[in-house]
Formats: structure tokens, C-alpha cells, sequence
């Protein structure tokens, strides 16, 4: 079965500037979670999808960041204005259960300056 | 809210000595615990994950782990260390029986020197 695919891999844009990163869960997983990596730090959770709902979404760190998942598939995480904090490297994951470990992407590496 | 610890940022290993990369927690209730792994370019990889049962817990790649409740630890281990096992460690712990998810350490970064 195809993994995780985010996209993409890697972003380079100004302060200032919207930028869209988008994640494709493993067909029929119906979790997806958005977390983020600052440098030196720890992966930070961001959000938790179940099929379109948030479930949780403590972890957003402002209204800057919006995140959808329309239809219940792919997800997109839109960062508008970008800010350089928000530099990072950006995991999407998804399970087909809650009880079970997460499949990761490879993650979109985004660096604002 | 859950969290996890790693206290070491960096361990270093010579290879096909035994190496042990550490993993503190704290929860309400019964945890689930995770080791993943990133190699460079790479998503992070399942490793092992304990939920109930035998305390030691045996994933890919050789790796172990053992839960130790009363230290509220799940320390990462592995007989003998091969130089591709270098790369970088996350710890992870979700609650039992909350709507709680997963939350990760800051990653210990091994290097396994020839």
C-alpha cells in the first residue's frame, strides 16, 4: 500500500508570504495528524482529523495556521502570513485506529526568512 | 496532558557495543509508549510501541525496549550497535483512555561510530 505523501518535501518563502503544504494519509485511514518539528526541538502536535472533523486542535499555534481536510482525504495546512518562527520541518501522519502507531511522511521542510 | 523526556541529546556508541537511548514519561492512567526513528531525508519510522503485556518489547531492526512503570520509563535498547543504526530516536506516549494524542520527545540523536 502507498504511505504517507506529503508535499512538498521543501519550501523556501519570505516573511510575509502563504504557503500550502498538503498531506495524503494511507487510503482508508480515517486519523490524520498534522505535527511540527522546530529545530533542536520536540515534534509538536498540531491537530488530529478524524475523516473531515478536527478532533483536536490544541496544538495550532495561532490563527495564522488554518487546516483542512475537505471530503475527509487529503489534508492541506495553510500558513498565512508565513512568519520566520515558523520554520520547521511539518510530519503529517494517519492510522486506521487510535489504539495503533502512527504512519509518517517524510515531512515538508519549511524555512521562512 | 502527556509528555515525554529524553535527557540525552546525543549518544554516541562504538559499534557492536550495546547501546541503551533513554525515555521518561508522564501520563494520566495507562500509557502507550512508541519508538520511531529518522534517518536523514527520511519520515519517521515505528519502531516498537508497548500497550499491555510483557514488559520488554521487541520491534525492528533488533531493537528493544523495556517499560519500567514504577520508573515511569521506556528506555530504548539494542544488544549490538550497527553503524547504519545511526540517526535520530523519538520517544512518543498517548493516554489509554483519553482523547489525548500522541506527544513526542526532542529526539536523541545516536551515532554509532566503525
Amino acid at each position: 500500500e502507498a504511505g504517507v505523501t506529503q508535499f512538498p518535501s521543501h519550501s523556501v518563502i519570505e516573511k510575509g508570504q502563504t504557503v500550502t503544504l498538503r498531506c495524503d494519509p494511507i487510503s482508508g485511514h480515517d486519523n490524520l495528524y498534522w505535527y511540527r518539528r522546530v529545530m533542536g526541538k520536540e515534534i509538536k502536535f498540531l491537530l488530529h482529523f478524524v475523516k473531515e472533523s478536527k478532533q483536536d486542535e490544541s496544538g495550532m499555534p495561532n490563527n495564522r495556521f488554518l487546516a483542512e481536510r475537505t471530503g475527509g482525504t487529503y489534508s492541506t495546512l495553510k500558513v498565512q502570513p508565513a512568519e520566520l518562527e515558523d520554520s520547521g520541518v511539518y510530519f503529517c501522519a494517519s492510522s486506521q485506529d487510535r489504539a495503533g502507531g502512527y504512519t509518517f511522511g517524510s515531512g515538508t521542510r519549511l524555512t521562512v526568512v | 496532558a502527556q509528555s515525554v523526556a529524553q535527557p540525552e541529546d546525543q549518544v554516541n556508541v562504538a559499534e557492536g557495543n550495546p547501546l541503551t537511548v533513554k525515555c521518561t514519561y508522564s501520563v494520566s492512567g495507562n500509557p502507550y509508549l512508541f519508538w520511531y526513528v529518522q534517518y536523514p531525508n527520511r519520515g519517521l519510522q515505528f519502531l516498537l510501541k508497548y500497550i499491555t503485556g510483557d514488559n520488554l518489547v521487541k520491534g525492528s531492526y533488533g531493537f528493544e525496549a523495556e517499560f519500567n512503570k514504577s520508573q515511569t520509563s521506556f528506555h530504548l535498547k539494542k544488544p549490538s550497535a550497527l553503524v547504519s543504526d545511526s540517526a535520530l530516536y523519538f520517544c512518543a506516549v498517548r493516554a489509554l483512555y483519553n482523547n489525548n494524542d500522541m506527544r513526542f520527545g526532542a529526539g536523541t540523536r545516536l551515532t554509532v561510530k566503525p
